[in-house]
């Protein structure tokens, strides 16, 4: 099974920042990968796919990269609808592991 | 629009069963594998079955592997999920999501809390 790390786990930051999470996968998975966007209450919604393909709808300010074991998800600018849980997901093979997620604070 | 919406979930015993169903509408349902993610309180996101549109083909996490049984009906564009042999490690909500490799849409989820 393919095991993904983020990191980090907390991140503090002010408005108007640029951020960076890290995922990395335990083998290589070319470019299947993917990012979640989690607020409290609320599903998982899609904001990367490919690694790098941002999802229709989804703000510019949002940017994905990377290819076989790391990969970086970039948010310039954070907003205040911004401060939520980031996940990456691996989506090569069954099971579709994700992240143990990166929780993005207001400083 | 696509929306899913799932139901069945409550409280339940250790050791008990419970459904969870998934109604799927906005997109030609029999095309797409669906997924169930689960999220234990305050908990990250876990995958823990998968369904190919056909039905033909299940896949399954370690953790729920002989308790779960992932199933649909393309007659109902419903997907189900049987929960056996309950733990209170099984606490959680339970999401479905539609399955194109990435998960583009997801339901609001269904709470289902083990517990005596």
């Amino acid at each position: 099974d393919i095991q993904l790390t983020q990191s980090p786990s907390f991140l503090s930051a002010s408005l108007g920042d640029r951020v960076t999470i890290t995922c990395r996968a335990s083998q290589g998975i070319s470019s299947y990968l993917a990012w979640y966007q989690q607020k409290p209450g609320k599903a998982p919604y899609l904001l990367i796919y490919s690694a790098s393909t941002l999802q229709s709808g989804v703000p510019s300010r949002f940017s994905g990269s990377g290819s076989g074991t790391e990969f970086t998800l970039t948010i310039s600018n954070l907003q205040p609808e911004d401060f939520a849980t980031y996940y990456c997901q691996q989506v090569l093979s069954y099971p579709r592991s994700f992240g143990q997620g990166t929780k993005l604070e207001i400083k | 629009e696509v929306q899913l919406l799932e139901s069945g979930g409550g409280l339940v015993q250790p050791g008990g069963s419970l459904r969870l169903s998934c109604a799927a509408s906005g997109f030609t349902f029999r095309s797409y594998a669906m997924s169930w993610v689960r999220q234990a309180p305050g908990k990250g996101l876990e995958w823990i079955s998968a369904i190919i549109g056909s039905g033909g083909s299940t896949f399954y996490a370690d953790s729920v592997k002989g308790r779960f049984t992932v199933s649909r009906d393309n007659t109902k564009n419903t997907l189900y999920l049987q929960l056996n042999n309950l733990s209170a490690g099984d606490t959680a909500i339970y999401y479905c999501a539609k399955d194109i490799y990435h998960f583009d849409y997801w339901g609001q989820g269904t709470l289902v809390t083990v517990s005596s």
